[in-house]
């Protein structure tokens, strides 16, 4: 049982470049986050998935576009990134049994630079 | 809507002596609130969360936190820290649609 698994675990971009980050999880969890953290600004919600074939924008979903084709994968991708996207990039599960008590499952990060 | 203040952005202490780290919040709603740690270079891992019933809440590693309606607050406290306990926190409060609302973290650094 790997829990939450990202891929990849670092990442040098150039500005304009795209690349695709992807999370899975091997809990059977419907519900599916990314998150971008930044010193100071704690995780701040980019995009999230409430089950297979559907998502929705967060807190900071621009630039950002994602994809949950089969329920245990979320895709984020960046279609031309750009030097403020550069951050440490989180993606979590969580189960449907209560929406809004149900503990969060956290993957070991992305970090990606953009030049 | 809600939101997360974490009124010191990093706490040092030395081993052995008791840590309180301080977390207000504001919500419109009913309220669930969560600590979280980050060790370095890994993803966030529960401490404890606070649903309902006793407002005194236990945690892994023997953390525990208090729920106060009154003062909007939820500090996280340890009556003796190690070493290990050098990392991240981050309180949290529960939103619509399990939608997680972040504090901006406090560092704990424990010296010897």
């Amino acid at each position: 049982n790997a829990g939450v698994t990202q891929t990849p675990k670092f990442r040098v971009l150039k500005t304009g470049q795209s690349m695709t980050l992807l999370c899975a999880q091997d809990m059977n969890h419907e519900y599916m986050y990314w998150y971008r953290q930044d010193p100071g600004m704690g995780l701040r919600l980019i995009h999230y998935s409430v089950g297979e074939g559907t998502t929705a924008k967060g807190e900071v979903p621009d630039g950002y576009n994602v994809s949950r084709l089969k329920k245990q994968n979320f895709l984020l991708g960046l279609e031309s990134a750009a030097p403020s996207q550069t951050s440490v990039y989180f993606c979590a599960s969580s189960t449907r049994t209560s929406a809004s008590t149900d503990t969060q499952y956290f993957g070991p990060g992305t970090r990606l630079t953009v030049l | 809507a809600q939101s997360v203040t974490q009124l010191d952005s990093q706490v040092p202490v030395f081993e052995e002596a008791p840590v309180e780290l301080r977390c207000n919040y504001s919500s419109s709603v009913s309220v669930y609130l969560f600590w979280y740690v980050q060790y370095p270079n890994q993803g966030l891992q529960l401490l404890l969360k606070y649903l309902s019933g006793s407002t005194l809440v236990k945690g892994i590693n023997g953390f525990e936190a208090e729920f106060n309606k009154s003062q909007t607050s939820f500090h996280l406290r340890k009556p003796s820290v190690h070493i290990s306990d050098t990392a991240e926190y981050f309180c949290a409060v529960s939103g619509e649609g399990n939608k997680l609302v972040f504090g901006a973290g406090t560092i704990l650094r424990v010296k010897s």
